[in-house]
C-alpha cells in the first residue's frame, strides 16, 4: 500500500491555467506538507497542516491554495499558472520529526 | 534562518569503495539531522537521521556521524553497490517534530557507482 499518494503524477498545461494536485496518506499522521522540488533538484517546503490547521506558509504567491478536508487529504490547488510554476511538487506527512513524501506530480507549464 | 551546504555535488565511486558526503548546518539549535536518497523519477525516501544528543549512527553499510562542535554531520556509505546510485539529500530541523518541523535541505549529490 502506497503510504502517501498523490495524482496526477504528470500534468501539462498552458500558461494562465487553473490545476489541482491532490494528496491522501494512509499512515495516520496529524501533519501533512506540500515540497516543491525545482530544476536544479533544489527542495524547498511551501505549506504545512496539522489537522486541518494551516501551520506553514513559506511566502508562496497567493496563486497557490492548500486545502486540508481532513487530516488525511492536503489538496494544492494553483491558479494563473506561470512558467515558473515548472516544478515537481511533493507531498509528505509526519509524526514526529520524520517525513515520508510522496511519488511527486511533475507539472510543466508551457 | 537555517542554511545547509552539501557537498559534494556529485561523486563518482568504483563499486565496492566507500562513498562519503558532507552536510554543514548554521543554525546551533538544529538537533534532527536526516539523509534522504531520491532515485530517478520518485520522492525522496528517507534513508538514515541522527538526533543532537547522538554522535553517530549505523544501520548495515550506512552510517551517520554528527558533529554539533563543528555544524557538520556526514553520510557513510560503505561496499557501494550499482543500486546505491541516485541523489542523496541531507537535511537539518531545529523545531520539535509536528507541524512546525521545517526541514531544510542541501543541495543534493548526485552519487554513480560504477561496476
Amino acid at each position: 500500500d502506497t503510504a502517501v499518494s498523490q495524482t496526477p503524477k504528470y500534468l501539462v498545461t498552458q500558461m494562465g491555467n487553473d490545476k489541482s494536485i491532490k494528496c491522501e496518506q494512509n499512515l495516520g499522521h496529524d501533519t501533512m506538507y506540500w515540497y516543491k522540488q525545482d530544476s536544479k533538484k533544489f527542495l524547498k517546503i511551501m505549506f504545512s497542516y496539522n489537522n486541518k490547521e494551516l501551520i506553514i506558509n513559506e511566502t508562496v504567491p497567493n496563486r497557490f491554495s492548500p486545502k486540508s478536508p481532513d487530516k488525511a487529504h492536503l489538496n494544492l490547488h494553483i491558479n494563473s499558472l506561470e512558467l515558473g510554476d515548472s516544478a515537481v511538487y511533493f507531498c509528505a506527512s509526519s509524526q514526529g520529526d520524520t517525513i515520508y513524501f510522496g511519488e511527486g506530480s511533475w507539472l510543466t507549464v508551457v | 534562518g537555517e542554511n545547509v551546504e552539501q557537498h559534494p555535488s556529485t561523486l563518482s565511486v568504483q563499486e565496492g569503495d566507500s562513498a562519503v558526503i558532507k552536510c554543514t548546518y548554521s543554525d546551533s539549535a538544529s538537533n534532527y539531522f536526516p539523509w534522504y536518497k531520491q532515485e530517478l523519477g520518485k520522492g525522496p525516501q528517507l534513508i538514515i537521521d541522527i538526533r543532537s544528543n547522538v554522535g553517530e549512527k549505523k544501520d548495515q553499510r550506512i552510517a551517520v556521524t554528527l558533529n554539533k562542535t563543528a555544524k557538520h554531520f556526514s553520510l557513510h556509505i560503505t561496499e557501494t553497490q550499482p543500486e546505491d546510485s541516485a541523489v542523496y539529500f541531507c537535511a537539518a530541523s531545529g523545531l520539535p517534530g509536528g507541524a512546525t518541523n521545517k526541514l531544510i535541505f542541501g543541495t543534493g549529490t548526485l552519487l554513480a557507482v560504477q561496476p
